[in-house]
C-alpha cells in the first residue's frame, strides 16, 4: 500500500475551517484515500474516504488533487470536540489500514 | 449504523491469568474483523485479521498461541491474551468490514484497556 505524509500538528480556530493535508505521491489506480481519527482513548472514528472525486458526507469534505497524489480533509465549522489526531491512509481492500503517525490538530477556543 | 462495542471497555488483570476480549457488530453483519494493539503515544499496530469461521491471520511478530482469536459469527469476535504478563498491557482495539462494498470500509470499537500487575 502507498505510504502517506502528513504533517505532525495543526491548530484551527474554533469556528473556522480546518484544512488537513495528505501526500500520497506512490498511490496506485485502484487505491482509495481514507480518513479516520482518533480522539484520546477512543477507537478511531471513520470519517470519509474517496478514489478520485471529491467526496462529501455530514462530517467533511474530501478535496483528491486531479493526479491523486495528494488529497485536503476539510472540516468545515472545527469545534473543540474535533481536537484528534486524523490519519490518512492509502489502502486496497480491507486488509491493510496502515495507521502512521497521523496529524495532531487542536482546535483552539 | 455500523457500530461496533468491546467488552470490557478496561480490565486489571494479574501476572499469568488470561484475559478475554469480546468485539461485537451491532448492526450489521461482519465477515472480517480485526484485532490493532496500541501502545502509549504509539499508533495502532494491527495484530491479526480473522474471517468468520476460519482461522486467524496474524501479523508478523505476534504470536498466535499467546492471542488467541475466535470468530465464530458475523457479529462476534473474541481475543484472548493467555498468560498475561505487564508487557501486555495496552489498549486493544478492534474493527469490524461487512465485506459488501467495494472498499470494505472497517468501524472500530471503542478498544479495551489491558492492564496486566
Amino acid at each position: 500500500d502507498a505510504k502517506t505524509t502528513q504533517p505532525t500538528s495543526m491548530d484551527c480556530a474554533e469556528g473556522r475551517a480546518a484544512n488537513l493535508p495528505c501526500n500520497h505521491s506512490t498511490i496506485s489506480g485502484n487505491e482509495y484515500v481514507y480518513w479516520y481519527r482518533q480522539i484520546h482513548s477512543q477507537g478511531p472514528q471513520y470519517i470519509i474516504h474517496g478514489l478520485k472525486n471529491n467526496e462529501t458526507n455530514e462530517m467533511a469534505s474530501l478535496i483528491i488533487t486531479e493526479d491523486r497524489k495528494s488529497s485536503t480533509l476539510i472540516l468545515p465549522h472545527a469545534t473543540l470536540r474535533d481536537t484528534a489526531v486524523y490519519y490518512c491512509i492509502v489502502m486496497t481492500g480491507a486488509n491493510n489500514l496502515f495507521f502512521g503517525t497521523g496529524t495532531r490538530l487542536t482546535v483552539i477556543p | 449504523g455500523a457500530v461496533v462495542s468491546q467488552h470490557p471497555s478496561w480490565v486489571i488483570c494479574k501476572s499469568g491469568t488470561s484475559v478475554k476480549i469480546e468485539c461485537r457488530s451491532l448492526d450489521f453483519q461482519a465477515t472480517t474483523m480485526f484485532w490493532y494493539r496500541q501502545f502509549p503515544k504509539q499508533s495502532l499496530m494491527l495484530m491479526a485479521t480473522s474471517n468468520e469461521g476460519s482461522k486467524a491471520t496474524y501479523e508478523q511478530g505476534v504470536e498466535k498461541d499467546k492471542f488467541l482469536i475466535n470468530h465464530a459469527s458475523l457479529t462476534l469476535s473474541t481475543l484472548t491474551v493467555t498468560s498475561a504478563h505487564p508487557e501486555d498491557s495496552s489498549f486493544y482495539i478492534c474493527s469490524a468490514s461487512s465485506g459488501q462494498e467495494n472498499t470494505d470500509t472497517q468501524y472500530f470499537g471503542p478498544g479495551t484497556r489491558l492492564t496486566v500487575l
